[in-house]
C-alpha cells in the first residue's frame, strides 16, 4: 500500500458524459500528478500540482481539467467523454519536487 | 523536447537468465532517475532512484541500476531473473530544476518458468 488514495476504483460510462476522479496523496505528500495509461499510448504524464498551485502540464486535452484543493486532494475531471478515454487513470505524489512518486491503485474508466 | 527511451519493448527470458534493460535520456544537465516497476493489475512501485553520488544504484528484489552521465543511460540489471519479475518496467527522469516526470514508454519482462 503507497498510501495513495483513487476512488473510484472503476467507472462505466457513456460517450458525451462527464466523470471526476479522486485522489487522496499520501500524508504530508504535497505534489500530486496524473498519469492516463492506455495500451497503446503507454504512460501519459496529464498534469502536476504542488500545494495547489499547477506546476506542469502533460498532454492532457482540453476536455480534461484538474484541480488540487487546500486539504491536498486532487480531481481530475473529464468531460465530452470519448471512447479513445477508456484507460487507466493513476494519481501519484511525492513529498517535493523531484521526489520518487508513489503511485495510487488506479481508476479503471471505461467509456461505452 | 526532453524525452526517454526505452529501445526494448517486450523481453521474454528464461528463469535464472540475467537481465539488462536499456534508458537513455535526453537532457544535458542535472537529472534525478527512477526506475518504476508495474507488475500484473497493479500500480507503479518504486524500484531504485539515483540523485547523486555512487552512480552504481542498488534497490529492492535484487535489481541494480548504473548511471553513466557521459552516455545519458540509466540501465537497469539483474543478474537472475525469476519467474515473479514478469511485469512492466519504466525508467522515469526529472530534470533538475523541472516539475516534470518524463516516463520512458516502458518495457515488458515475461520470465518463462
Amino acid at each position: 500500500d503507497s498510501g495513495v488514495t483513487q476512488t473510484p476504483k472503476h467507472l462505466i460510462t457513456a460517450t458525451g458524459q462527464r466523470v471526476t476522479l479522486r485522489c487522496s496523496p499520501r500524508s504530508g505528500d504535497l505534489s500530486v500528478y496524473w498519469y492516463q495509461q492506455s495500451l497503446d499510448q503507454g504512460l501519459q504524464f496529464l498534469i502536476q500540482y504542488y500545494n495547489g498551485e499547477e506546476r506542469a502540464k502533460g498532454n492532457i486535452l482540453e476536455r480534461f481539467s484538474a484541480q488540487q484543493f487546500p486539504d491536498l486532494h486532487s480531481e481530475l475531471n473529464l468531460s465530452s467523454l470519448e471512447l479513445g478515454d477508456s484507460a487507466l487513470y493513476f494519481c501519484a505524489s511525492s513529498a517535493q519536487l523531484g521526489d520518487e512518486q508513489y503511485f495510487g491503485p488506479g481508476t479503471r474508466l471505461t467509456v461505452t | 523536447a526532453q524525452s526517454v527511451s526505452q529501445h526494448n519493448h517486450h523481453v521474454i527470458l528464461s528463469e535464472a537468465a540475467s537481465l539488462e534493460l536499456g534508458c537513455n535520456y535526453s537532457y544535458g544537465g542535472t537529472v534525478n532517475l527512477f526506475w518504476y516497476v508495474q507488475y500484473p493489475g497493479q500500480h507503479l512501485q518504486l524500484l531504485l532512484k539515483y540523485f547523486s553520488g555512487d552512480p552504481l544504484v542498488k534497490g529492492i528484489k535484487g535489481f541494480e541500476a548504473e548511471f553513466i552521465k557521459s552516455k545519458f543511460s540509466f540501465n537497469l540489471r539483474k543478474p537472475s531473473v525469476q519467474w515473479s519479475d514478469t511485469a512492466e518496467y519504466f525508467c522515469a527522469v526529472i530534470p533538475s530544476g523541472t516539475y516534470k516526470y518524463i516516463f520512458g514508454t516502458g518495457t515488458r519482462l515475461k520470465v518463462l518458468a
